[in-house]
């Protein structure tokens, strides 16, 4: 299976911040990487999808990178309703694992 | 719109079964593979099966495999789960969720039904 690790846990910004998360896969998923976000008691958001398309109806502040095992999912400028938690998720291959997660709190 | 609506979850005896159900609407079910992802209280996302559009291919995550059994009907427009030999570590949030394909993401979920496994 394939694993994937992200970075921070959690950390705490203001608003207007610019946030980078990272994930890194224990093998090349080319550009099958996904970003969503949940908020409490929320089904997940899918945001970002192949790496770096951002879905349909998601703001322009949210940016996706990266190919290989490396990514990084990047807020421009912290909006409130940003605060949550994220998620990456290859789909490379079965099973479709995830990320342990990355809460963005209030600073 | 594409609505997906979970149904079935409660508390349950360890060692118990339990089925879920989702039912999907504002799109053609028959064309898309459906999965099933769960979500401990205060854990992460962990996906727990996935079945083809036409219910020929099912797959399973290692931690439900021979306890659970994923199905659909397309001529009613719902998925199932079927989970036997219920224990407490399979407490979580249940999510149906829609496959897309390209990058095969999960671009719909539903609102999540609560099991809860407990003598």
């Amino acid at each position: 299976d394939i694993q994937m690790t992200q970075s921070p846990s959690s950390l705490s910004a203001s608003v207007g911040d610019r946030v980078t998360l990272t994930c890194r896969a224990s093998q090349s998923i080319t550009t099958y990487l996904n970003w969503y976000q949940q908020k409490p008691g929320k089904a997940p958001k899918l945001l970002i999808y192949g790496a770096s398309s951002l879905q349909s109806g998601v703001p322009s502040r949210f940016s996706g990178s990266g190919s290989g095992t490396d990514f990084t999912l990047t807020i421009s400028s912290l909006q409130p309703e940003d605060f949550a938690t994220y998620y990456c998720q290859q789909s490379f291959n079965t099973p479709r694992t995830f990320g342990r997660g990355t809460k963005v709190e209030v600073k | 719109q594409v609505q997906l609506v979970e149904s079935g979850g409660g508390v349950v005896q360890p060692g118990r079964s339990l089925r879920l159900s989702c039912a999907a609407s504002g799109f053609t079910f028959s064309i898309y593979p459906m999965h099933w992802v769960r979500q401990a209280p205060g854990k992460g996302l962990e996906w727990v099966a996935v079945i083809s559009n036409d219910g020929s291919k099912k797959y399973y995550a290692d931690s439900v495999k021979g306890r659970f059994t994923i199905s659909r009907d397309n001529s009613k427009n719902t998925m199932f789960l079927q989970m036997n030999s219920l224990r407490p570590e399979d407490t979580a949030v249940y999510y149906c969720v829609r496959e897309s394909s390209g990058y095969f993401i999960f671009d719909y979920w539903g609102q999540g039904t609560l099991v809860t496994v407990s003598s």
